[in-house]
């Protein structure tokens, strides 16, 4: 069965504190791994894809990397404002749906 | 802002009553995907629209149904409607055209069964 598993389901930082969020997957043909940031009460926001081993994407603080078994989101030098849940999903075979993760709640603390 | 708006974006319904969600996709894009979120949880796949027509569905009952319309806008339809229905739908969409293409969200509708 498809399945996507975020850890560590919670993570305090201080800012400046730099540190990794997993994101482990088994899946039948991968087609993409994305990962979101949701704030408290709204739509998920679209921050990065990754569609192949070895791929690398980064977005000012933020670095997406990939495996064929999991990805990392790297924060470096968070800020209170990076204080939010980061969701992973994955697209797998022909069907379009996404496979969420539980996500990670990230709290920076100033 | 992603261009996806839904409506209402919090709504109170009685147990047993029935609810309609609406969402328009964002310009150019031809596929809608509806989810359910409960607090703490990542989103489940309710189901996808395609072209007007249900291009999948997740693991939920038929009291929960909807439509697409020419211009690519949906609706989510909860019929007799349950406490554990309280919950953030959000519609997300697509341009299904381009493989692997983002989904973009709305900002979701707060629904609570009481």
């Amino acid at each position: 069965e498809d399945q996507v598993t975020q850890s560590p389901e919670a993570l305090r930082l201080q800012e400046g504190e730099s540190s990794s969020l997993n994101c482990s997957y088994t899946v039948s043909g991968l087609r993409g791994l994305f990962w979101y940031r949701q704030d408290p009460g709204k739509g998920p926001e679209f921050l990065f894809t990754l569609y192949s081993a070895g791929e690398e994407k980064e977005k000012e603080r933020l670095k997406a990397t990939l495996t064929k078994k999991e990805s990392f989101l790297h924060i470096t030098a968070p800020k209170p404002e990076d204080s939010a849940t980061y969701l992973c999903a994955v697209q797998a075979g022909n069907n379009r749906k996404l496979i969420w993760g539980l996500g990670t709640s990230l709290a920076v603390n100033p | 802002e992603t261009g996806v708006t839904q409506s209402p974006t919090h709504l109170i319904k009685t147990r047993g009553q029935q609810v309609t969600l609406r969402c328009s996709s964002q310009s150019g894009h031809n596929t809608v995907s509806w989810y359910q979120q409960a607090l703490g949880q990542g989103p489940q796949f309710i189901f996808q629209y395609y072209r007007e027509e249900e291009n999948g569905r997740g693991n939920f009952p038929p009291r929960f149904s909807g439509l697409q319309f020419p211009n690519y806008s949906s609706e989510l339809n909860v019929n007799a409607l349950e406490l554990d229905d309280s919950a953030l739908y959000l519609c997300a969409s697509s341009l299904r055209r381009v493989q692997n293409t983002e989904a973009f969200f709305g900002q979701g509708t707060r629904l609570t069964v009481v």
